[in-house]
């Protein structure tokens, strides 16, 4: 399968531990994005990557949120400190940068992490 | 700023009728629409977009969608339902000048056979 891939598909742990997440993209495809869905409402932005650099942080990114994407390649997503307002379903996403410039490139999404706090 | 409005929160069709699924945006310039599915337990999957040129924009499935400037709209149609389209349909909006798209809360579109 040559999708996003997102691992684990399912977390549950308990306040205050920290938790990690990790997205595959499509290979070859340039940038790579987080959003945060919860119930009833559509995917909220977190950040996105250019490569291995991160370009954008949403204010939703607080200090216990890092991201990172070393080489360019596979992302991490990391919650410190979990809360009970952190369980979501955390959704990765890749495109291709097209001619130098993302013009109209739709997202391709994996199938998401779903993170429960208890 | 962009936003997405989708004002309906269910709708309900009978297999076989026409289904439409209402999105209105708001942007600062022109913008890149889109729409997306989401099935039970899985990611979201691209169905349709509107750039430029033609109103009528047709994507997979059998699904079109309509840009409407004027009345900054993007409603999804498709002219006759399957039980099969039972999902979560997002709106989704880039401003020109952005590089986020911003998505609406979703519409569960529940097809009745």
């Amino acid at each position: 399968d040559t999708g996003v891939s997102q691992n684990p598909r399912h977390k549950i742990t308990k306040r205050g531990q920290n938790v990690t997440f990790r997205c595959d993209p499509i290979s070859e495809h340039n940038r790579l994005y987080w959003y945060r869905q919860t119930l009833g409402q559509g995917p909220e932005f977190l950040t996105y990557f250019q490569n291995e650099a991160q370009l954008e942080k949403s204010r939703l990114l607080s200090d216990r949120f890092s991201a990172e994407r070393p080489k360019g390649s596979f992302s991490t997503l990391e919650i410190q400190r979990t809360e009970q307002g952190d369980s979501a379903m955390y959704l990765c996403a890749s495109s291709p940068l097209t001619g130098g410039n993302w013009v109209t490139g739709e997202l391709f999404f994996g199938e998401g992490s779903r993170l429960t706090v208890l | 700023a962009q936003s997405v409005a989708q004002p309906e929160d269910q709708v309900n069709v009978a297999e076989g009728n026409p289904l439409t699924v209402k999105c209105t945006y708001s942007v600062s310039g022109n913008p890149y629409l889109f729409w997306y599915v989401q099935y039970p337990n899985r990611g979201l999957q691209f169905l349709l977009k509107y750039i430029t040129g033609d109103n009528l924009v047709k994507g997979s499935y059998g699904f079109e969608a309509e840009f409407n400037k004027s009345q900054t709209s993007f409603h999804l149609k498709k002219p006759s339902a399957l039980v099969s389209d039972s999902a979560l349909y997002f709106c989704a909006v880039r401003d020109r000048g952005n590089n986020r798209l911003a998505f609406g809360k979703g519409n569960q579109v529940v097809v009745i056979p």
